[in-house]
Formats: C-alpha cells, structure tokens, sequence
C-alpha cells in the first residue's frame, strides 16, 4: 500500500532555530505539494513541484521559507528563523496524472511548534 | 478570482440519517472539482472528483456528490451516515494558473455523527 511519508510527525522547537521538514512522495508520482493547515487560515498551499521541477511558491514567505526536491523520492521545506506564527500541521502530498486532474495523496503531516 | 465556499462550518446528523455537504464555486472557466476527508490527526484523503461526464459522481464510503453547472455547486450526500463518518470534509477545485493548476480548498465542514 504506497504512501507518502512525512518525518518527522512533531517537532518542537524555539523561535530562531531552523526546521526541515521532509517528505517521500510515493513512487511514481510526479508532483508534490506543500501545504500549511492551521485552523484560523484552513489548508493554504505553500508550493509545489512537477518532475522536481519548482512550479509555483507563491504561497510561502520567502524570506524565511524555501522548497526544495533534491530528488524524486525526496522533498524538503525549510524554515529558518522559525517564529511562533509558523506553528501549523505541514501536509506534503503527491500525485501524477493529467495536469489539475490528479489526485492528490497526502503525508499525515508534520506538526510544528514554535515556541 | 476562483474561490469555494462551504456555507456550513458544522453539520451535526444523528446516526443513518441522511446528510448533505454544500460546496458552492466561483469560477469564469471550466473546472475540476474534488471532494477531500480529513479524519482526526491525519492527511486528506480523496472521497471522489468530477473531472467531466457525467454529473452525479459516486465515490468511497457511500457519498457521492452532484455537479450544478448552472448553480456552481457540487454537493456531497450519503443517504445513511455512520458515527465512523465523523470527520473533516473539504470541498476544492482545480483551476488553471498559468501553464498548471491550483487545487483551491474551502473552509471545510465539520461532520458531527451522533448516535
């Protein structure tokens, strides 16, 4: 049963510091998907890739935030300096097919908390 | 500017009652649109898409939903629901943005199932 895995699912950490979230979209698949999930903004998407490719990061915060997909079974998204307002359960997910048709299979989320 | 509304923040529905989800769009070009679960502590998961044909759309656990070209609207509905259907429900489309697509999500309605 192919997934995509998210690590790690709960990170803590203080205001200032780095956080690399990453992501392993499922084999195969040639589009991944960045998103934030908080509850006062919904689900916002933050940026996504095809074929590795950086397609659209209109989403993110540039200055602190950055995507990156070394490689095809691996997707990163940074944050450096981490502030509290980053605090949001990250959702990458994957997906191939016909542009704006496929379905999107989500990670269950990193949970971040910057105190 | 393409947008989805999910009127009902919560619905909640006693045990095999029936139940409906609206989800109503805005957009000035022909769209796909999906119909996302989001179960406790976990990723979205995809419930169906219309992506053309025909209107009426049946997806996984018993929903299905109607596409209403004229009313922009892509209701979902499940003649009996169960307390395991308890859970987060997003309404999205996709649009074009440039050479690709954008999956826009609503706000989500929360499925309360009482015994």
């Amino acid at each position: 049963d192919a997934r995509v895995t998210q690590t790690p699912r709960h990170k803590v950490t203080e205001m200032g510091q780095e956080v690399t979230m990453r992501c392993q979209p499922i084999l195969g698949h040639n589009t991944v998907f960045w998103y934030r999930q908080t509850m006062m903004q919904g689900l916002e998407l933050l940026a996504y890739f095809r074929n590795r490719a950086p397609l659209d990061d209109s989403g993110m915060p540039k200055d602190r935030f950055s995507a990156e997909m070394p490689d095809a079974t691996l997707a990163t998204l940074k944050i450096q300096p981490s502030e509290p307002r980053d605090s949001a359960v990250y959702f990458c997910a994957s997906g191939s097919g016909l542009t704006g048709q496929e379905t999107q299979y989500f990670g269950p989320g990193t949970r971040l908390l910057v105190l | 500017a393409q947008s989805v509304t999910q009127l009902d923040s919560q619905v909640p529905v006693f045990e095999e009652a029936p139940v409906e989800l609206r989800c109503n769009y805005s957009s000035s070009v022909s769209v796909y649109l999906f119909w996302y679960v989001q179960y406790p502590n976990q990723g979205l998961q995809l419930l169906l898409k219309y992506l053309s044909g025909s209107t009426l759309v049946k997806g996984i656990n018993g929903f299905e939903a109607e596409f209403n070209k004229s009313q922009t609207s892509f209701h979902l509905r499940k003649p009996s629901v169960h307390i395991s259907d308890t859970a987060e429900y997003f309404c999205a489309v996709s649009v074009p943005d440039g050479a690709t697509n954008k999956l826009i999500f609503g706000t989500g309605t929360l499925l309360a199932v009482q015994p």
